[in-house]
């Protein structure tokens, strides 16, 4: 396991598809986060699970959004009825709390484009 | 509400000179980190250096440190010896309880 994956790399899809994507972080990181990051601009959080729980989520999170962590390893998360406005970089980042300063490995990243 | 400002949407800099990449940020939580990532033209975000608010010494990874100045609430980058592939965004982040907040990035470039 060398680092944080996700899949797919790229996504182009129509508006008002459903897109999901998949993450899968460090296998002994208990700590999993989406962002979504647009063009210029740093890292927007939108979400975070410790374990299969999930902890936080962005109040900025439109219920179109949700995200799953079913068993505490791989997370999905899921856009419905997509809109030209959630076209962004998708980034997932692991960490784990046995560390003191609780640094975030990031994947590459899902870039979605929407029609 | 947490934030992160980072003044200088772009800088420039000589090879081999050292630069300084400002941040700084608000939170009303007594504990909470700030880091710097690097994010190259390739897009994956890169951990450089940490700073936990009860450190009492500024954090340094090799050419990496950190000037935390708590009182004025500001976590500046210092990167010495300048070289070509330092040329990234930069972006300052915290992390304070349950929220993660980052910057909206620094684009540095080093200059030949």
């Amino acid at each position: 396991d060398t680092g944080v994956s996700q899949n797919p790399r790229h996504k182009i899809t129509k508006r008002g598809q459903n897109v999901t994507f998949r993450c899968d972080p460090i296998s002994e990181h208990n700590r999993l986060y989406w962002y979504r990051q647009t063009l210029g601009q740093g890292p927007e959080f939108l979400t975070y699970f410790q374990n299969e729980a999930q902890l936080e989520k962005s109040r900025l999170l439109s219920d179109r959004f949700s995200a799953e962590r079913p068993k505490g390893s791989f997370s999905t998360l899921e856009i419905q009825r997509t809109e030209q406005g959630d076209s962004a970089m998708y980034l997932c980042a692991s960490s784990s709390t046995g560390t003191e300063r609780d640094e975030q490995f990031f994947g590459p990243g899902t870039r979605l484009t929407v029609l | 509400a947490q934030k992160i400002t980072q003044t200088q949407p772009g800088m420039f800099v000589q090879e081999k000179e050292a630069v300084t990449l400002d941040c700084t940020y608000d939170t009303s939580d007594p504990s909470y980190g700030l880091f710097w990532y690097k994010q190259p033209s390739s897009g994956e975000m890169i951990f450089l250096i940490y700073q936990g608010s009860y450190d009492q010494q500024n954090a340094t990874e090799g050419r990496y440190s950190l000037n935390f100045q708590k009182a004025r609430k500001s976590a500046n980058l210092v990167i010495s010896a300048s070289q070509l592939g330092d040329s990234a965004m930069y972006f300052c982040a915290m992390a304070s309880g349950q929220n993660f907040v980052f910057g909206p990035g620094t684009r540095l470039s080093v200059l030949p």
